[in-house]
């Protein structure tokens, strides 16, 4: 059973730089989203696919997030000129029917 | 727009002993509600449920949750606790009728289980 799955697992980072998460969900799923989490949080609602289609992205946290799911399989998401407070845990999860099911996180760290 | 709290940012329980998290929920539609586990540095793992039907869901693990609609309330109860059973516990209310939106989670609460 193939879970989702998240790339990489840990990423540094200066201020300043540019990063790109990947996230692979369930194969049969259709449904992608993106959550961050930081220290003593739950998640918190990001963005959302349906296939390849982005249906909701009013939740970015500014216009330097952007996230993409080309094909309606793999999905990034990247943020550009990373600041000190961006340094959270970032989920993804994947769902067909009701439930959704998350991956392992990418745990981004800004210095 | 839903809303979720958890009573208790950090419960401690014997081993043995029976685990009560709480969460209240606020939605202006019928729920689904949903529990969550997190073990340090890893993602979420669904604990149980509740979508329709029956109102005691039964989970992984030996845990059970209960939706009171007049409460607004699915508190999560085992019980007797297990040193594996430590980790942070969220609850999440699905965000619309929808169920391909978005959840909204409580802030998480960290059980810790004593020997």
């Amino acid at each position: 059973d193939t879970g989702v799955s998240q790339n990489p697992r840990h990423k540094i980072t200066k201020r300043g730089q540019n990063v790109t998460f990947r996230c692979d969900p369930i194969s049969e799923h259709n449904r992608l989203y993106w959550y961050r989490q930081t220290l003593g949080q739950g998640p918190e609602f990001l963005t959302y696919f349906q296939n390849e289609a982005q249906l909701e992205k009013s939740r970015l946290l500014s216009d330097r997030f952007s996230a993409e799911r080309p094909k309606g399989s793999f999905s990034t998401l990247e943020i550009q000129r990373t600041e000190q407070g961006d340094s959270a845990m970032y989920l993804c999860a994947s769902s067909e029917g009701v439930t959704q099911y998350f991956g392992p996180g990418t745990r981004l760290t800004v210095l | 727009a839903q809303s979720v709290t958890q009573l208790g940012s950090h419960v401690s329980v014997s081993e043995g002993a029976l685990v009560l998290l709480r969460c209240n929920y606020s939605s202006s539609v019928p729920p689904y509600l949903f529990w969550y586990v997190q073990y340090p540095n890893q993602g979420l793992q669904l604990l149980l449920k509740y979508t329709t039907g029956a109102t005691l869901v039964k989970g992984i693990n030996g845990f059970e949750a209960e939706f009171k609609k007049s409460e607004t309330s699915f508190h999560l109860t085992k019980p007797s606790a297990h040193m594996s059973d430590a980790a942070e516990y969220f609850c999440a209310v699905s965000e619309g009728q929808d169920y391909g939106q978005n959840f909204v989670f409580g802030p998480g609460t960290r059980l810790s289980v004593l020997p």
